[in-house]
């Protein structure tokens, strides 16, 4: 059982490149979330996707898109990379339901943008 | 935007300290509150989830409890020790599925 799969794990980008950040998960689980990891912030949230065909915005969404594929796969999208992008990336997904659910997440993509 | 506030920003114990962090949360349109632990060079780990207002967790020498008319959780950490270092989180999910962290707790015991 694999979980919350992130790929890459690692990537340098040139600033203005564009790259393509995929999560994917096995647990059946309808909502999923992408959230940067900077120092002394905690995670922010920068998209997410309560349910399969749906995406919202959360703190920081400028510079980012998003796609669920499915409801396996929700990928993130930076169109044209700037250094302020450099950041740790985790993809999670949790079962919303009426336990109140919890979050898994991926082992994180580490990004540096040059 | 969703204010999840958590104090202290650090805690330096001593082996065998309990201890004690705060985590705050908006009151409208709540559906649980969690709380993970995040070592370094891994990934965030759920403790707990709680949903209803005055639910108590406990794991071990760790618990929480919640207050959602207040807004606000609290998570202890009875005679803590060295392998408890780490930084830990609490989460707000919303009814719509959106889930908000705060900045998190980062906990070092000495030995």
């Amino acid at each position: 059982n694999a979980g919350v799969t992130q790929t890459p794990k690692f990537q340098v980008l040139k600033t203005g490149q564009s790259m393509t950040l995929q999560c994917a998960q096995d647990m059946n689980h309808n909502s999923m979330y992408w959230y940067r990891q900077d120092p002394g912030m905690g995670l922010r949230l920068i998209y997410y996707s309560a349910s399969e065909g749906t995406t919202d915005k959360g703190e920081v969404p400028n510079g980012y898109n998003v796609s669920r594929l499915n409801k396996r796969e929700f990928s993130l999208r930076l169109e044209s990379a700037a250094p302020s992008q450099t950041s740790v990336y985790f993809c999670a997904s949790l079962l919303l339901r009426q336990t109140g659910g919890k979050a898994f997440f991926g082992q994180g993509t580490r990004l540096t943008v040059v | 935007i969703l204010n999840v506030e958590q104090s202290p920003q650090s805690l330096h114990v001593q082996e065998g300290d309990s201890t004690n962090f705060t985590c705050s949360f908006p009151s409208s349109n709540f559906y649980a509150l969690h709380w993970y632990r995040w070592e370094t060079a891994k990934s965030p780990e759920a403790l707990f989830v709680m949903t209803l207002n005055g639910d108590e967790k406990k794991k071990g020498r760790i618990s929480a409890t919640l207050n959602t008319k207040e807004g606000y959780s609290y998570l202890y950490i009875k005679g803590s020790q060295p392998e408890d270092s780490a930084t830990y989180l609490c989460a707000f999910l919303t009814s719509y599925g959106k889930l908000t962290f705060g900045q998190g707790t980062i906990l070092t015991v000495h030995p």
